[in-house]
């Protein structure tokens, strides 16, 4: 079955280290993006691309990086840098616009 | 810059009742998604609204957009247990050709019995 995968679904790190949040998708889409979600809070773009070695920042970029080396792939660095990382990350893709997005299960990411 | 408003943020309400979350959006767009997220869980698409005057039902839940007034509306109709969840609406906030979801905060339905 085609869709995006997430991992690890729960992940813990010490304050001042840097970790990355996976995402794959099988479903040849073009778009992908990172959100992060915190309690009763909507949805922030951290991070979109539309092609393979391109990508655009969104409203919330500082502290976070990305890749896009590969169609299916766009992982996530949270870095030092990101003052609150404690959240909800889910990533998304799609194919033409005014196609709905499609979730992976999200990572739940916890530093201490 | 795109600002979504949902109201009501909570929402308790009887099975077998009606009621109407609203999502109000400040700039033009003509693009509204309908998500639902179930505690500790993913986003699930619901409806995709494409122009004014667009409307989709499925089951219990109908949605429409008004671009012109920048207001997309969900209607429940005989609320069940089953629809309790949190419930976004999205509106492209598209720049440069890019697609730029912006999501509302979310309307958290409680059904109860």
């Amino acid at each position: 079955d085609g869709g995006i995968t997430q991992s690890p679904k729960y992940l813990f790190r010490k304050e001042g280290q840097n970790v990355t949040l996976s995402c794959e998708q099988n479903l040849n889409h073009d778009a992908m993006y990172w959100y992060r979600q915190d309690p009763g809070q909507g949805l922030r773009l951290i991070y979109y691309s539309q092609i393979v070695n391109d990508f655009q920042k969104g409203d919330i970029a500082e502290g976070y990086s990305v890749s896009r080396e590969k169609k299916e792939s766009f992982p996530l660095t949270v870095t030092s840098a990101q003052k609150n990382p404690t959240a909800f990350y889910l990533c998304a893709s799609s194919t033409t616009r005014g196609s709905p997005l499609h979730f992976g299960n999200g990572t739940r990411l916890t530093v201490t | 810059e795109l600002k979504v408003e949902q109201n009501p943020l909570f929402l308790s309400m009887q099975e077998g009742k009606n009621y109407t979350i609203y999502c109000n959006y400040s700039t033009t767009s003509d693009r509204l998604y309908w998500y639902r997220q179930d505690p500790g869980k993913s986003l699930e698409s619901l409806f995709v609204l494409l122009s004014n005057g667009a409307v989709k039902q499925e089951g219990r839940l109908m949605a429409s957009l008004d671009t012109k007034a920048r207001l997309s509306t969900l209607h429940i109709t005989a609320a069940v247990h089953d629809l309790s969840a949190t419930y976004f609406c999205a509106v492209d906030g598209t720049q440069g050709g890019s697609e730029k979801l912006v999501f509302g905060k979310g309307t958290k339905l409680t059904v109860n019995p």
